[in-house]
């Protein structure tokens, strides 16, 4: 069974406009990772957070882990065109099974 | 740079055929896995290899094997391919840490379509 579910599934926004989207998981993690993937392609790493880490920056990226609420939110600022694709949380636990969710997919509007 | 490169990227199966899906990472990478895509479900581990000689069962391992001979390739066999088997599959390794998977980085995907 997947262990992380991204809401929402799908998700429409305007070019310039913030884009979020959260991850909920169920048992204890070592740490979670966000992959985006493009249509037709492989999934590409975004950012890691440690499970003792509360936030964490890349570029336009910025993730949040609660692990007492056993969450997590993905926002990417000022969205482009280029930023269309689908946005998958994986919970990396101490078993060497990278759980995925879903997926959230993500339309910028020009 | 190759990184992970995956043959065939697309197949086309009867059912009861079956077939190798290859896999091979030019990183050095202990960690390999494969998962497979489905719409609206995400990936699913099928099977990993935390090391060459060392493979271990995903979410949903039946009707697939696996072999780690060596630490580049892992290539995933399908015994007698069924039509639920269709999918997208995806090879992916790592540089795993001492009890995790850490950061994956993924083929371009095998596209299998079984009749």
């Amino acid at each position: 069974s997947q262990q992380g579910e991204e809401d929402p599934q799908a998700l429409s926004i305007q070019e310039g406009e913030n884009a979020t989207m959260n991850c909920s998981y169920k048992t204890s993690i070592n740490n979670l990772q966000w992959y985006r993937q493009n249509s037709g392609r492989g999934l590409v790493h975004l950012i890691l957070i440690r499970s003792n880490e509360r936030e964490k920056h890349s570029g336009r990226l910025r993730v949040t882990l609660d692990t007492s609420k056993k969450s997590s939110s993905l926002l990417i600022t000022a969205s482009r065109a280029a930023d269309t694709a689908s946005y998958f949380c994986a919970t990396d636990g101490n078993d060497y099974k990278l759980s995925f969710g879903a997926g959230t997919t993500v339309t910028v509007r020009a | 740079n190759a990184g992970v490169t995956q043959t065939p990227k697309f197949q086309v199966l009867k059912t009861g055929q079956s077939m190798t899906l290859q896999c091979a990472q030019d990183m050095n990478h202990e960690y390999m896995s494969w998962y497979r895509q489905d719409p609206g479900m995400g990936l699913r581990l099928i099977h990993y290899s935390v090391g060459a000689g060392i493979t271990d069962q995903g979410e949903v391992p039946n009707g697939y094997n696996v072999s780690r001979s060596t630490t580049e390739d892992f290539p995933l066999r399908l015994l007698s391919a069924a039509p639920s088997q269709t999918s997208v599959y995806f090879c992916a390794s790592s540089y795993r840490g001492q009890t995790n998977t850490g950061e994956l980085f993924f083929g371009e995907g095998s596209r299998l379509t079984v009749l």
